[in-house]
Formats: C-alpha cells, sequence, structure tokens
C-alpha cells in the first residue's frame, strides 16, 4: 500500500493475555518506530529498528514488551500478561532511512479490560 | 532532560486568524525539531521541520520560529481554515533524525467558521 499500514485497528483484550499488534511499513522503507499514545498525551518511543535488528529499544517500558522485524519490513509489537494500563493507541512509523521523514500509521487501539 | 513542553493545551480562533502554538525543550543537543499535525483516529502527519542552524522556516500558511538561545521554538498558522482543526504536537530528537522523537503534550485547535 501507499501508507503504512497497522492491524488491528481495534483490539479488546483481557486483562492477562497476550496480544500482538502488527506494523506493514511503506515498501522500501528501511527505519521502523513503534511509539504508545495514551489519550490526551503525545506519542512515546518504544522501539526503533534499522533493518532486522532493533537498533534502540530504550523506551520499552518492561519485558512484558517485544518487537520484531524478522526480515526487515514487516513488524509485530507483542505484549505479554496484559495490564489495564496498557491501554493506548499503539503508532507504527516508518522513514526511508533513518534520518529522513518519518510516517505514521493510523495506529490501533489497545484497550485491555 | 528529554522534556519538551507545550502551550497553550487548547486554542480556539476565527477563520482568517493566526494561531501561534508554542514549545520549549531542555535539552540542548535536540537538532531536529518537527511539527506534527493529527486528526482523530489518525495517526500524526508531519507539517514541517526545522534544524537549529536556521531561526525560520516557512513552508505555505505554516512557519516554525525557532529561538536556540531560549530553547524555545513556535508554530505559526496564518490565515487559519477550519480545517486546520486538528491537534498539533512539537517534537524534538537527537542527531537530526526521526526516530526517538520527544513530544510535547499537544495543542487541541478549533478554528471557528
Amino acid at each position: 500500500g501507499a501508507g503504512v499500514s497497522q492491524t488491528p485497528s481495534n483490539k479488546v483484550t483481557e486483562k492477562g493475555k497476550y496480544v500482538e499488534l502488527r506494523c506493514d511499513p511503506i515498501s522500501g522503507h528501511t527505519a521502523l518506530y513503534w511509539y504508545r499514545q495514551s489519550l490526551g498525551q503525545g506519542p512515546e518511543f518504544l522501539i526503533y529498528f534499522q533493518g532486522t535488528g532493533a537498533a534502540d529499544d530504550s523506551g520499552l517500558p518492561n519485558d512484558r514488551f517485544f518487537a520484531v522485524r524478522p526480515e526487515g519490513s514487516v513488524s509485530t509489537l507483542k505484549i505479554q500478561r496484559t495490564e489495564r494500563g496498557d491501554s493506548a493507541v499503539y503508532l507504527c512509523a516508518s522513514s526511508l532511512f533513518k534520518n529522513t521523514e518519518a510516517f505514521f500509521g493510523q495506529g490501533t487501539r489497545l484497550t485491555v479490560v | 532532560q528529554q522534556q519538551v513542553k507545550q502551550s497553550p493545551q487548547s486554542l480556539i480562533v476565527q477563520k482568517g486568524g493566526i494561531s501561534i502554538i508554542n514549545c520549549a525543550y531542555e535539552n540542548t543537543a535536540f537538532d531536529y525539531f518537527p511539527w506534527y499535525q493529527q486528526f482523530p483516529g489518525k495517526g500524526p502527519a508531519l507539517l514541517i521541520a526545522i534544524r537549529p542552524d536556521v531561526s525560520e522556516k516557512k513552508e505555505g500558511r505554516f512557519t516554525i520560529s525557532f529561538n536556540k538561545s531560549a530553547k524555545q521554538f513556535s508554530l505559526h498558522i496564518m490565515d487559519s481554515q477550519p480545517g486546520d482543526s486538528a491537534t498539533y504536537f512539537c517534537a524534538a530528537s537527537l542527531s537530526g533524525s526521526a526516530r526517538q522523537l520527544t513530544f510535547g503534550s499537544g495543542t487541541q485547535l478549533t478554528v471557528l467558521p
């Protein structure tokens, strides 16, 4: 597609469950970023991939959060043992190179009940 | 410090007026300052960005003013239109890149017809 695509658009899960959020970046973009946006706040950085490797995962809040990008394209953000505080919009962005404009997807709204 | 402080939280402007949003940062190592526009249910979209070697950048109706000594930058929207009604985020990052952006808390702009 022409833009960054995130699936699902909405996800409701029960506390303690495992969830996976998918990001399809713009074709050919080497850099991929995950951010989390709580209601009424600006996005907060989670992790940055350059190619297949996580170049910077300093924003991941704890070890329940993990992300992969095995083939340097699609990325999956994985959250184990979800908590109500994990409820937020999870945004993915990609850029052609690490120092070029980043384009955001529409986000996945995660609700933990 | 990585914080970026944004004001005002909300702004109401008449059509044709000037909208001004301000941001202040603490980390003097920041060297990339973008502004993002976000509509409900959408991801942030890059509006305009500036690097600290210039004091002003203009693109159409949008202008960034940058004051390096005061560690402040602002977005001016000239001839504001109802279609400009959205949430605006300032951000800052290191190494001139879009990775690990630190966002402000956002300004909800409403332009009255």
